[in-house]
């Protein structure tokens, strides 16, 4: 029962230009959702969040967009660099309990120069 | 201020064997959560401690334990190992309050199960 999707498991950019990256959930009931980044032999990094109230959040180059109708939210790094290159998680808090994140399967982002 | 640290780095062991993995939280931290990545997927929630005591599990097998110490270190403890509990495995602090605070991941411990 998979409650968060990311259906593109990678995705090429040119550097400099827009990276868009998706994600699809089931449950309603999550009230945060985030976004982390996972270099190779290291730990997901925390990127940005949104609250459920809210339908977008800034920071930087980074913005997510969450519509709640359509259970969908989407991560846009503009513009694009070389250093962007990772994998991208995106996660969802379940309110029940524990602070539980429920993770995607992660999109590979490669910004080509 | 000191970052998440887990230890070993990689481990390698048989199956039905034991294993603890180790966690130390970041300064200020008091909430541990432990999440198994496999191959190509996505981290996985474990189990959740918070003032020594399991504070939530997800979908994993008794033979899956943990412990906080009253410095809000964690250990991870897998017992009769099988070759499916080969992984990443991830330990994530963050400090409970009414509003939601991040979880700041360490760099894993990478098992492998022969």
């Amino acid at each position: 029962d998979q409650q968060v999707k990311q259906n593109s498991p990678s995705l090429s950019v040119q550097e400099g230009r827009i990276s868009i990256l998706n994600c699809d959930y089931t449950n309603s009931m999550f009230d945060y959702f985030l976004w982390y980044k996972k270099y190779p032999a290291e730990g997901p990094t925390f990127l940005i969040s949104i609250s459920s109230i809210k339908d977008k959040n800034e920071d930087g180059r980074f913005t997510v967009f969450l519509n709640k109708s359509a259970k969908h939210l989407s991560l846009h790094i503009v513009p694009s660099q070389p250093g962007d290159s990772a994998v991208y998680f995106c996660a969802a808090k379940d309110p029940q309990g524990a602070q539980k994140l429920v993770f995607g399967q992660g999109t590979r982002l490669t910004i080509n120069p | 201020e000191t970052g998440v640290t887990q230890s070993p780095t990689h481990l390698i062991k048989t199956r039905g064997q034991q294993v603890t993995l180790r966690c130390s939280s970041q300064s200020g931290h008091n909430t541990v959560s432990w999440y198994q990545q496999a191959l190509g997927q996505g981290p996985q929630f474990i189990f959740q401690y918070y003032r020594e005591e399991e504070n939530g599990r997800g979908n994993f097998p008794p033979r899956f334990s943990g412990l906080q110490f009253p410095n809000y270190s964690s250990e991870l403890n897998v017992n009769a190992l099988e070759l499916d509990d080969s992984a990443l495995y991830l330990c994530a602090s963050s400090t409970r309050g009414r509003s939601y605070n991040e979880q700041f991941f360490g760099p894993g411990t990478r098992l492998t199960v022969l």
